[in-house]
């Protein structure tokens, strides 16, 4: 078991809704980064945040956003949804800011499906 | 733009047969890379990084800057190699891994 936690596992909910999804790192480490895994554009990045600052974005909408606090927990917030956001969304974690230099550990993720 | 292509959505092969699944990367600067896997009902890992020059479960991949490539090969495959396998790149102007669309590898008995 990675130790990285993510809740829920499954999410429903109609377009134009906003829903947050929660993830816990792996103790000890300070980046958390979210991917988005969909059918058609395969794992894509979305942002990494390295102990509660941004440290680095990727094909994030606008409509998304994301923060960490201080016990190192993340959220990814998902606002005016749209079909095209059914997905499922990755949380990982490793020890240090640069995602080449520690391995990252993935959680199970979190299926999303907008109706 | 950094990109990495993995031309096959899916691969299959009988078990016992040599497996390669395929990866090519468009970067500027010294590319660092790696392969990531998603065995059913787990989660994502990192298979190997093409700097420890290691083999892991008898996988082994090799960049080719001449090439742009960086093919995972195993030359006997086993049923327990079915899996999504995730080629990766390290970005190190946007500091981040850039993936590929993932190929999904099913051995055959």
């Amino acid at each position: 078991d990675s130790g990285v936690t993510q809740t829920p596992k499954h999410l429903i909910t109609a377009t134009g809704q906003r829903v947050t999804l929660r993830c816990s790192p792996r103790s000890g480490d300070l980046s958390v980064y979210w991917y988005q895994q969909s059918l058609d554009q395969g794992l894509q990045f979305l942002i990494q945040y390295y102990n509660g600052e941004e440290r680095a974005k990727g094909n994030i909408l606008e409509r998304f956003s994301a923060q960490q606090f201080p016990d190192l927990h993340s959220e990814l917030n998902l606002s005016s949804l749209e079909l095209g956001d059914s997905a499922l969304y990755f949380c990982a974690s490793s020890v240090g800011a640069d995602p080449w230099a520690d391995e990252q550990f993935f959680g199970p993720g979190t299926r999303l499906t907008v109706l | 733009a950094q990109r990495v292509t993995q031309p096959e959505k899916l691969l299959s092969v009988f078990k016992g047969a040599p497996v390669e699944l395929k990866c090519n990367y468009s970067y500027s600067g010294s590319p660092e890379l790696f392969w990531y896997v998603q065995y059913s009902r787990q989660r994502l890992q990192l298979l190997l990084r093409h700097i420890s020059r290691e083999s892991i479960k008898g996988f082994t991949a090799d960049l080719n800057k001449g090439e742009t490539s960086f093919h995972l090969k195993k030359p006997f495959a086993q049923e327990e190699d079915s899996a999504m396998y995730y080629c990766a790149l390290r970005d190190q102007g946007a500091q981040k891994l850039v993936f590929g669309q993932g190929t999904r590898l099913t051995i055959n008995p």
